[in-house]
């Protein structure tokens, strides 16, 4: 059965250093968004991306973040300079459609912690 | 600033039991709704959908109800593995989609 996978499960990084979470949505999946969970908390809506670029995104995805599709199968979320507060469990997800009744398959997450 | 309420729980039955959760939201816009299941330190993944006539799934019935902005999640015949944290998801239409999740619920089905 085919699923979103991502990379690296579990980050440690340094306040103000740079990480790059990657994720490979399902293959014939179009639309792909990042999430994310503080422990103990609900899970948050960061960006949603089609056909190379934003389509939605929220309050927190601010000017720190960025998402990329570098080529035909990655899709990555960037955290510039990371802080405190960032650390959380990020999630990938997919879905075939936009429609808002679509399914999105999510991914095992990676775990980033800052220190 | 929309929100989507459950009681976070936990709810402790034991098996066989039938457990009901509810989820409100402040959003009347909102035009699709959805519950899923997470297990501990794992990703959500999808339990059903909720349409406006309600929804049964073997053991599971979804029901929304759009004049009192509520969706409920019963479980029949509670298994060991139904243990789980059940977030309640809600969506607007038109231009943005950008779905809003609860806290959720967490049950704990013991034997």
């Amino acid at each position: 059965e085919p699923e979103v996978t991502q990379t690296p499960s579990h980050q440690v990084t340094q306040m103000g250093q740079e990480v790059i979470l990657r994720c490979v949505p399902i293959s014939n999946h179009l639309y792909f968004y990042w999430y994310r969970q503080i422990l103990g908390q609900k899970v948050e809506f960061l960006v949603s991306f089609y056909n190379n670029e934003i389509s939605e995104k929220s309050e927190i995805f601010d000017d720190q973040f960025s998402v990329e599709r570098p080529d035909g199968s990655n899709f990555t979320l960037k955290i510039r300079s990371t802080k405190l507060e960032d650390s959380a469990m990020y999630f990938c997800a997919s879905s075939h459609g936009r429609e808002i009744y679509n399914e999105q398959f999510f991914g095992p997450g990676t775990r980033l912690t800052v220190l | 600033r929309k929100e989507v309420e459950q009681d976070p729980g936990p709810f402790n039955v034991p098996e066989g039991a039938t457990v009901a959760f509810n989820c409100t939201y402040s959003n009347s816009a909102s035009q699709s709704f959805f519950w899923y299941r997470q297990d501990c330190r794992k990703e959500p993944k999808l339990l059903m959908s909720v349409y406006s006539s309600g929804n049964e799934d073997g053991r599971f019935t979804a029901q929304l109800n759009r004049a009192s902005q509520y969706i409920s999640l019963l479980i029949r015949d509670s298994k060991l593995s139904d243990s789980a944290t059940y977030l309640c998801v809600v969506n607007e239409s038109g231009g943005s989609y950008i779905p809003t999740f609860g806290r959720g619920t967490s049950l704990i089905v013991h034997p």
